[in-house]
C-alpha cells in the first residue's frame, strides 16, 4: 500500500511565524498536492507538483510556497502565518491521476 | 463552475439499519468519481472509484453506483456498523492535459452509527 506520511498530527504556531509542514510518500508518485480542509468548504487545493521542482497553484495559493527538492518530499510553507491560515492541512500522491492516496493530515493551530 | 454536492448534509442511523448517501455532480469532461471515508481528525481513505463505463461497485459493505448520463453518485452502506461513523466524500475528477487531473470535492455527508 502507498504510505503517504505527514511528519506532524498537530501544530500550533504564532501568528508571524515561519511554517514548514512536511509530507513524504514512498510509491515513487509522480504527483503530490496540498489539501486545506475547513467546516463546511471541503478540501480546497492550494498548490501541486508533477514533477521533482515543479509547482503549479491550485484554487488558494495565496499566502502558501511550496517545495520539491526531491520526488518523495512535497513541502507546505506558510511564510508569515496568519490566524486565518488555521486548518486541517492534507497531503495527497498519485501516479497518472488515479489512486490518490491521504495523508493523515496535520491540524494546524495559528494563535 | 464545477461542482459536487452531497446530501444529506447529516444523517444519524441506528447501528444493523441500511443507509444510503448522495452525490451530483457537474463537473466536465468527466473522468472518475470517488467516494471516501474520512474519520474525524484522519486523512480521507478511498472507498472505490469509478470510471465512465462503471455503474456500480462494491469494496465489502460498501456499494456505490454512478449513473453518468444524470450525474448521480450513490454510496449504499449495508448492515452499519459502529465504526462506520465518519464523513463520506464524494470527489470527482475531471480530466485534464498534461497530467493528474484536477478534483473537485464535495463537502461530505457526516454519518453517525448509534446503538
Amino acid at each position: 500500500d502507498v504510505k503517504v506520511t505527514q511528519s506532524s498530527r498537530y501544530l500550533v504556531k504564532r501568528t508571524g511565524e515561519k511554517v514548514f509542514l512536511e509530507c513524504v510518500q514512498d510509491m515513487d508518485h509522480e504527483n503530490m498536492f496540498w489539501y486545506r480542509q475547513d467546516p463546511g468548504l471541503g478540501l480546497r487545493l492550494i498548490y501541486f507538483s508533477y514533477d521533482v521542482k515543479m509547482k503549479e497553484k491550485g484554487d488558494i495559493p495565496e499566502g502558501y510556497s511550496v517545495s520539491r527538492e526531491k520526488k518523495e518530499r512535497f513541502s507546505l510553507i506558510l511564510e508569515s502565518a496568519s490566524t486565518n491560515q488555521t486548518s486541517m492541512y492534507l497531503c495527497a500522491s498519485s501516479v497518472a491521476g488515479y489512486g490518490y492516496t491521504f495523508g493523515s493530515g496535520t491540524r494546524l493551530t495559528v494563535v | 463552475k464545477n461542482q459536487v454536492e452531497q446530501s444529506p448534509q447529516s444523517l444519524i442511523i441506528l447501528e444493523g439499519k441500511n443507509c444510503t448517501l448522495q452525490c451530483n455532480y457537474t463537473v466536465s469532461p468527466f473522468s472518475n468519481l470517488r467516494w471516501y471515508k474520512q474519520d474525524t481528525g484522519r486523512g480521507p481513505v478511498s472507498l472505490t472509484i469509478m470510471t465512465f463505463s462503471e455503474n456500480t461497485k462494491s469494496n465489502g459493505r460498501y456499494t456505490a453506483t454512478l449513473d453518468a448520463d444524470t450525474k448521480q453518485s450513490s454510496l449504499h452502506i449495508t448492515a452499519s456498523q459502529l465504526s462506520d461513523s465518519a464523513s463520506y466524500i464524494c470527489v470527482v475528477s475531471e480530466t485534464s492535459t498534461g497530467g493528474g487531473n484536477k478534483l473537485t470535492f464535495g463537502t461530505g455527508t457526516q454519518l453517525k452509527v448509534e446503538l
